[in-house]
């Protein structure tokens, strides 16, 4: 089954800004919206980002996301520690009628 | 508070089969839909199976599909997945979400946007 395509890795030094993409085809990214999710170490997933860039309630503004035809980006501002993580984007994919991942960041804070 | 708990993991052979469970509370079971998300140890996310609010639309990946059946008891608030079949490579955690749907601007929505701690399935002999 395909992915969403993201990098395996990122990195970022505190107070840096480091940004994840996310790319896609034309069934998922550029038809749906597209949602992000954080997975702290030894946690289940959160809903970081929803419909392309809104933040759910108690998700710091730190937090963005954006997106342009078949693929998306998050960008993370004024990196903390505490955002080491793996950051998966999604949709929903109109040719298999259910959603599809991204193979997953790894945010290191150096 | 939203919560979401699952339940019914555990070690089963291949071949064998397992029902879990997730039961939730803090919201309206029935005005949601509700899925399904796994992740094999040390592997990314990956989406199982997804039940319309009411139960009438089921979708399901095709690495399950007619192996999976996933069912949902609105008067319980209880959403299930009944595995058969069951693979070496079914195992891994097993997360319920919440699922909020519909469209924004024309464009489909579907987000998971509270998870279960999840439960973890070992297919081995």
């Amino acid at each position: 089954q395909s992915v969403l395509t993201q990098p395996p890795s990122a990195s970022g030094t505190p107070g840096q800004r480091v940004t994840i993409s996310c790319s896609g085809s034309s069934s998922n990214i550029g038809s749906n919206t597209v949602d992000w999710y954080q997975q702290l170490p030894g946690t289940a997933p959160k809903l970081l980002l929803y419909s392309n860039n809104q933040r759910p309630s108690g998700v710091p503004d730190r937090f963005s996301g954006s997106k342009s035809g078949t693929s998306a980006s998050l960008a993370i501002s004024g990196l903390q520690s505490e955002d080491e993580a793996d950051y998966y984007c999604a949709a929903w994919d109109d040719s298999l009628n259910g959603v599809l991942f991204g193979g997953g960041t790894k945010l290191t804070v150096l | 508070e939203v919560q979401l708990l699952e339940s019914g993991g555990g070690l089963v052979q291949p071949g064998g089969s397992l029902r879990l469970s997730c039961a939730a509370s803090g919201f309206t079971f029935s005005s949601y839909a509700m899925s399904w998300v796994r992740q094999a140890p040390g592997k990314g996310l990956e989406w199982v199976s997804a039940i319309s609010g009411r139960g009438g639309s089921t979708y399901y990946a095709d690495s399950v599909k007619g192996r999976f059946t996933i069912s949902r008891d609105n008067s319980k608030n209880t959403l299930y997945l009944q595995m058969d079949s069951l693979r070496a490579e079914d195992t891994a955690i097993y997360y319920c979400a919440k699922t909020t749907t519909g469209y924004s601007s024309n464009q489909y929505k579907y987000y998971f946007d509270y998870w279960g701690q999840g439960t973890l399935v070992t297919v081995s002999s």
